[in-house]
């Protein structure tokens, strides 16, 4: 079965500074997805960054980035020049190629401090 | 982008009652819609999958009878919570995939709190 850990349940980082959030997984899968969602006090989900397998490239998305390493079966995400508004659960998420379900792992609470 | 929409945001009822949450995917068509429910400080657990008109398919110990699933358009998914015991309170949440191409993320609702007295 396809498991997701995120061994962090909190973490805090100081307005401005850098911070990443470390997510594991475990599947016997080639092709798959892996997805940041980032869930505020408001409690909507919503996408942070998405990663396919298949490609070697880190993907960005201005503030955001992954450290995808496919042999460790690592996705960790880094959040630069964090911001107030940054503070939230976040859920790393794994979906296999066609497939419908999406696996969550347990969620990371990031603070941040003014 | 892809906005999904759920409603009520917030529903308190006294124990017996049957409540209905819509999930409804307003600028795209959402072949398949996901129901969630989340307890505090946790993940999102999935309940079930819903494909658009056929039966739901439901993850292992979740009642069928008593979460109603129901897909019946294109941008409609809904989850009727029979006969609610305050047990039943908690967060739900549903999302949505767009049809086409398979690397298509899902798209979530704002949830709903569901509150059994």
């Amino acid at each position: 079965a396809q498991t997701v850990t995120q061994s962090q349940p909190e973490m805090s980082v100081q307005e401005a500074e850098t911070v990443t959030l470390s997510c594991t997984y475990d599947t016997s899968e080639s092709d798959y997805y892996l997805f940041w969602y980032k869930q505020p006090p408001s409690r909507q989900m919503i996408l942070v960054i998405r990663q396919e397998a298949y490609k070697q490239q880190n993907a960005t998305e201005n503030r955001f980035s992954v450290n995808f390493q496919k042999a460790a079966k690592s996705f960790s995400l880094k959040i630069s020049d964090s911001q107030l508004g940054d503070a939230a659960m976040y859920f790393c998420a794994y979906r296999i190629q066609g497939a419908q379900k999406l696996v969550f792992g347990q969620g990371t609470r990031l603070t941040i401090n003014p | 982008g892809a906005v999904v929409s759920q409603h009520p945001s917030r529903v308190i009822c006294k124990s017996g009652t049957s409540v209905k949450i819509e999930c409804r995917s307003l600028d795209f068509q959402a072949t398949t819609m996901f129901w969630y429910r989340q307890f505090p400080k946790q993940s999102l657990m999935l309940m079930a999958t819903s494909n658009e008109g056929s039966k739901a398919t439901y993850e292992q110990g979740v009642e069928k009878d008593k979460f109603l699933i129901n897909h019946a358009s294109l941008t409609l998914s809904t989850l009727t919570v029979t006969s609610a015991h305050p047990e039943d309170s908690s967060f739900y949440i549903c999302s949505a995939r767009g049809t086409g191409l398979t690397n298509q993320p899902q798209h979530f609702g704002d949830g709903t709190r569901l509150s059994i007295l």
